[in-house]
């Protein structure tokens, strides 16, 4: 079983609140990813990582931020949430650029 | 550039029916083809993968082949249970098809097992 962790799982903030929603793994992985799943279920890669130091953005345009300080942890930030963010946040990690991705339980953002 | 269409849902199956998600992609060099399950409230895990022609993938009574004359990777299942209800997403990796290799997937395929 794979050991990638989110938290927070669910959170509730107002406009302008800077937020940071962790994601962790303890499997040694270089590679991670952030997805942003809509209502419609619908998953759009937003940011990606080969490793230390490393930060890619994906095919979705995201006003979100990330860094990769450590392999094992990939945080992403919003400076100023907005309604428009409100949606599911999926991390991931793959050992490698083709290999399985590992997915975390998601956290689910709602902004007021 | 590369791409993945699954069929649309919600599907909505009655308890030991059968189970076909049809799911087609193109791609410019031999992607990695996958199925993922996403479960209420959970993240996406993988179900089964093929890696090359003809080879057949196969977890937990689903089973999916990769089909490079049809570029198909329609999944199957003999006899879905309630506890298969889930959303199902087929997904390519493709090394040469300006992705980076990362995974593509489709808009997932959501399904219902009525008892």
């Amino acid at each position: 079983e794979a050991d990638i962790y989110q938290t927070p799982r669910y959170l509730v903030i107002g406009t302008g609140k800077k937020i940071t929603l962790e994601c962790s793994q303890t499997m040694g992985h270089d590679k991670m990813y952030w997805y942003q799943q809509d209502p419609g279920m619908e998953l759009h890669l937003i940011h990606y990582s080969y490793g230390v130091n490393s930060t890619e953005k994906g095919d979705l345009s995201s006003e979100s931020t990330v860094s990769r300080i450590r392999t094992e942890h990939f945080p992403l930030t919003l400076e100023s949430a907005r309604p428009s963010h409100t949606s599911q946040y999926l991390c991931a990690s793959s050992e490698g650029g083709l290999e399985t991705q590992y997915f975390g339980p998601g956290t689910r953002l709602l902004v007021l | 550039g590369d791409s993945v269409t699954q069929m649309e849902g919600p599907v909505t199956l009655s308890e030991e029916a059968f189970l076909t998600i049809n799911c087609t992609y193109t791609a410019t060099g031999y992607p990695s083809l996958f199925w993922y399950v996403q479960y209420p409230g959970e993240g996406l895990q993988l179900l089964l993968k093929a890696t090359k022609a003809d080879d057949k993938g196969s977890n937990k009574g689903f089973e999916a082949t990769y089909r490079k004359e049809t570029t198909s990777f329609h999944l199957e299942k003999g006899s879905v249970q309630v506890s298969d209800s889930a959303v199902y997403f087929c997904a390519l990796s493709d090394p040469f098809g300006g992705s980076q290799g990362n995974l593509i997937f489709g808009k997932g395929t959501k399904l219902s097992v009525k008892p």
